[in-house]
């Protein structure tokens, strides 16, 4: 069975960084694209960033473009979010996601709270 | 505010046929080669579930209740004889030519009557 686990959420200070992880098993990791995708509180979901099979190329949601970092590892099936200069409306559970068509898998996501 | 417009709400009472919206423009739903558009059904607390892949394909295991379509700029997902479990947030998504690669609608929250 697919599963995808985010990890490394919490409550972190304004302006302060945190990293997200997802570890995928029991699909083809490193032949899709992979994306990160929030859902605010009560609100409805957000694209944030895209990397492609093989690490090469992203692309980012202008909201997030250059605070945050996608990036991959396919020796050890892993996705991660390197977010930086955090902000109080970043507050969102975080989805990690394999959105390729019918090809569509979903983890159960992890709440970041910027807060102070 | 989103990319793609979706209406905020849509009802109906079981067994009646509904059907959400999405609008965007010709760089991604109205895109005249890809055909890129999925919808999402989540239920409150649970992560989305794919309805709808590439405009109109109903991956195994959702029902044929479902189905999606698309003309111009706007594509459309018709629930038919709604069930009370159909009750959730419909959100659409589109990959687009800009540089931002994937875009996600507002979200529509179905009420079965």
């Amino acid at each position: 069975q697919v599963q995808l686990v985010e990890s490394g959420g919490g409550v972190v200070e304004p302006g302060r960084s945190l990293r997200l992880s997802c570890a995928a098993s029991a699909f083809s990791f490193s032949r899709n694209a992979m994306h990160w995708v929030r859902q605010a509180p009560g609100k409805g979901l957000e694209w944030l960033a895209v990397i492609s099979y093989d690490g090469s190329n992203n692309y980012y949601a202008d909201s997030v473009k250059g605070r945050f970092t996608i990036s991959r590892d396919n020796s050890k099936n892993t996705l991660d979010l390197q977010m930086n200069s955090l902000r109080a409306e970043d507050t969102a559970v975080y989805y990690c996601a394999c959105l390729e068509g019918a090809t569509n898998y979903w983890g159960r996501g992890t709440l970041v709270t910027v807060s102070s | 505010q989103s990319a793609l417009t979706q209406p905020a709400s849509v009802s109906g009472s079981p067994g009646q046929s509904i059907t959400i919206s999405c609008t965007g423009t010709s760089s991604d739903v109205g895109h005249s080669i890809y055909n890129y558009v999925s919808w999402f059904q989540q239920h409150p607390g649970r992560a989305p579930k794919l309805m709808i892949s590439e405009v109109s394909n109903r991956p195994s295991g959702v029902s044929s209740r479902f189905s999606g379509s698309k003309s111009g700029n706007t594509a459309s997902l018709t629930i038919s004889g709604l069930q009370a479990e159909d009750e959730a947030d419909y959100y659409c998504s589109s990959y687009t030519t800009t540089s931002t690669l994937v875009v996600f609608g507002g979200g529509t929250k179905l009420t079965v009557l």
